[in-house]
């Protein structure tokens, strides 16, 4: 069975810092996806990640993947108020559609 | 305007009183998937589907039933509900291609 642990959880920051948040996973994969979810909205996309040293960055956000750690990153840089939400990483097992989710980091970012 | 669209936004039923939740994307997408979101638990697979009759139980099936007739929509059936399925509930789909899901807007149910 697929598992997929973010931390940390919970993350309260300051403007202007920079932090990481990890998303470990249990199997090989061969998708790795990070949402976006504000209080009482759905998901959005933020990257998608499908092989072994993929980076990708938008904004102040820069997301990788490391497929033989089983480990991907989500790096905040400079971190500004509206990048407070809930995070979360999800990982699709390599033989089919069935996605597993993180159990989201949630992230204020204090002015 | 690329979209999942969910339907209804907000349902309280009772306990037993059968239900459908609609969801409809018209991105032309082969899979498309079910997640309910619990307090503490996070999204949670419920079943998906990879194509048009192709569909298979996801972590959490128990309750649940879906069908593929046609490549836009995939309802999600509460035969019987319980209050256990007191729950947000999102519709995803998305096509081959290496891009991420899309999601619907969400359901939130309540079961008394």
């Amino acid at each position: 069975e697929l598992k997929v642990e973010q931390n940390p959880l919970f993350l309260s920051m300051q403007e202007g810092k920079n932090y990481t948040i990890y998303c470990n996973y249990s199997t090989t994969s061969d998708r790795l996806y990070w949402y976006r979810q504000d209080p009482g909205k759905s998901l959005e996309s933020l990257f998608v990640l499908l092989s072994n040293g993929a980076v990708k960055q938008e904004g102040r956000l820069m997301a990788s993947l490391d497929t033989k750690a089983r480990l991907s990153t989500l790096h905040i840089t400079a971190a500004v108020h509206d990048l407070s939400a809930t995070y979360f990483c999800a990982v699709q097992e390599t033989s089919g559609s069935r996605l597993t989710f993180g159990e989201g980091t949630q992230l204020t970012v204090n002015p | 305007e690329a979209q999942v669209t969910q339907n209804p936004r907000y349902l309280i039923t009772v306990t037993g009183k059968k239900l459908t939740v609609t969801c409809s994307q018209n991105m032309n997408h082969e899979y498309m998937s079910w997640y309910r979101q619990d307090p503490g638990l996070g999204l949670r697979q419920i079943y998906y589907s990879m194509n048009v009759e192709v569909t298979d139980k996801g972590d959490v099936p128990e309750g649940y039933k879906v069908s593929r007739k046609e490549k836009r929509n995939f309802p999600l059936i509460l035969e019987s509900p319980s209050p256990n399925q007191t729950s947000l509930y999102f519709c995803a789909s998305r096509g081959r291609a290496n891009y991420g899901y899309t999601f619907g807007s969400g359901t939130r149910l309540t079961v008394v």
